[in-house]
């Protein structure tokens, strides 16, 4: 079964904070893993990364995965208010057949 | 527009009320799926169809079935709901191959008394 671990389960920092959130995974025939980013609504897409595209950068977020270690990161450098979110962490593996597994999330907090 | 819908957005029922919960995509898309979100389990998805009339069971399918009978269209049924199946439901959709990059609809907010 896919797995999929998210840490910390919530953070709370100050406006102009660097954050990092952290997603390890287990899942049989890796194919991606997904960063989304969720406001009060649905999921929407920040990153793909995969076997061949390991880091991404948008703005003031980035992500990395690490193959070895079966992990990404997602930074966020000078943080804002409007960062404020849960954001979701997924895996796709087994030919995608089965969809999204999702981890449990990072419910992140902005203060002024 | 592309966009994937869903009706009700919000639904308060008692125990044992049989309901659906539409999804309808715009896309043409084969794939779709629904998820459930619990505050602190993320999503968890509860069925998926690969095409017409292919269904098959997600993670936590219990208390709930699906068809797909058109394309567009993918029903979530809740038989005989419980309130342990109150939660945030999302339909999903995607064309086969690509199911990184799912569309969501807004979300249904359901309350099982």
């Amino acid at each position: 079964e896919d797995k999929v671990v998210q840490s910390p389960l919530s953070l709370v920092v100050h406006e102009g904070d660097t954050v990092t959130l952290n997603c390890s995974y287990e899942v049989t025939n890796f194919r991606s893993l997904l960063w989304y980013k969720q406001e009060k609504k649905a999921p929407t897409f920040l990153f793909m990364l995969t076997s061949s595209g390991i880091e991404k950068k948008s703005g003031r977020l980035s992500s990395i995965l690490d193959k070895k270690e079966l992990s990404s990161i997602l930074n966020i450098t000078a943080t804002q208010t409007g960062d404020s979110a849960i954001y979701l962490c997924a895996v796709i593996g087994r030919g995608g057949a089965d969809g999204l597994t999702f981890g449990k999330g990072t419910h992140l907090i902005i203060q002024p | 527009e592309a966009q994937v819908t869903q009706n009700p957005r919000y639904l308060i029922t008692v125990t044992g009320k049989k309901l659906t919960v539409t999804c309808s995509q715009n896309m043409n898309h084969e794939y779709m799926s629904w998820y459930r979100q619990d505050p602190g389990l993320g999503l968890r998805q509860i069925y998926y169809s690969m095409n017409v009339e292919v269904t098959d069971k997600g993670d936590v399918p219990e208390g709930y079935k699906v068809s797909r009978k058109e394309k567009r269209n993918f029903p979530l049924i809740l038989e005989s709901p419980s309130p342990n199946q109150t939660s945030l439901y999302f339909c999903a959709s995607s064309s086969w191959g690509n199911q990184e990059t799912q569309y969501f609809g807004p979300g249904t907010r359901l309350l099982v008394l």
